[in-house]
């Protein structure tokens, strides 16, 4: 079955960077991907990374995937007092039935002054 | 791009009425939209995928008399949650897919339901 984990919270101080970790078991996974949530907000698209990549840049954010360990990262660097938020890693499946995303629990970024 | 819309942001219900909730696709279509569901502090469960001018596909546990969905066109995805009752409150979000290629989602802001 399909399952995606990552630590519900992560603290760091302004201005450091901020790694958010994420693993996940289906092999078979053709996207991964990043969204932040803002309190009482819908989901914003942060960034994705296709299975055949090891990475993807994209201005302050850095994404890591490693196939091999089923093990996927954001990098925001410069953290800054508007990147707190939740953090969801989600993956994408082509087989089975639909192509819904399966969600990991969320990741709770927590900035200090 | 890819601005999805969702309608209303936060309705209260009483038990057994039904509440419909929209989901469009404002600059692109969508031959898929999705509708998840959230619990407070927890993640998105799929309920089902809405394919436009065919049946949705709901997820194992989800009662498809009791969400009702219509994908009518390539812009508009409506869930009616039928005879709702409390254990109905949650945060639904949608989702859409652009038609092109990758499997690349874009979420609506969510609609709170809270059933009295």
């Amino acid at each position: 079955g399909e399952d995606v984990e990552q630590s519900l919270f992560l603290s760091v101080r302004e201005g450091d960077s901020s790694v958010i970790n994420c693993t996940y078991t289906d092999s078979s996974s053709t996207y991964l991907y990043w969204y932040k949530q803002e309190p009482g907000a819908g989901l914003q698209l942060l960034t994705y990374i296709f299975s055949n990549m090891d990475m993807k840049q994209d201005q302050r954010l850095t994404v890591l995937l490693n196939k091999k360990d089923k093990h996927l990262s954001l990098r925001i660097a410069d953290t800054q007092t508007g990147d707190s938020a939740i953090y969801f890693c989600a993956e994408s499946n082509p087989g089975g039935g639909a192509d819904g995303l399966t969600f990991g629990k969320g990741t709770h970024l927590i900035i200090q002054p | 791009g890819a601005v999805v819309s969702q309608h209303p942001s936060w309705v209260i219900c009483k038990s057994g009425t039904s509440v419909k909730i929209e989901c469009r696709s404002l600059d692109f279509q969508a031959t898929t939209m999705f509708w998840y569901r959230q619990f407070p502090k927890q993640s998105l469960m799929l309920m089902a995928t809405s394919n436009e001018g065919s049946k949705a596909t709901y997820e194992q546990g989800v009662e498809k008399d009791k969400f009702l969905i219509n994908h009518a066109s390539l812009t508009l995805s409506t869930l009616t949650v039928t005879s709702a009752h409390p254990e109905d409150s949650s945060f639904y979000i949608c989702s859409a897919r652009d038609r092109v290629g990758k499997n690349i989602q874009y979420f609506g802001a969510g609609t709170r339901l809270s059933v009295l």
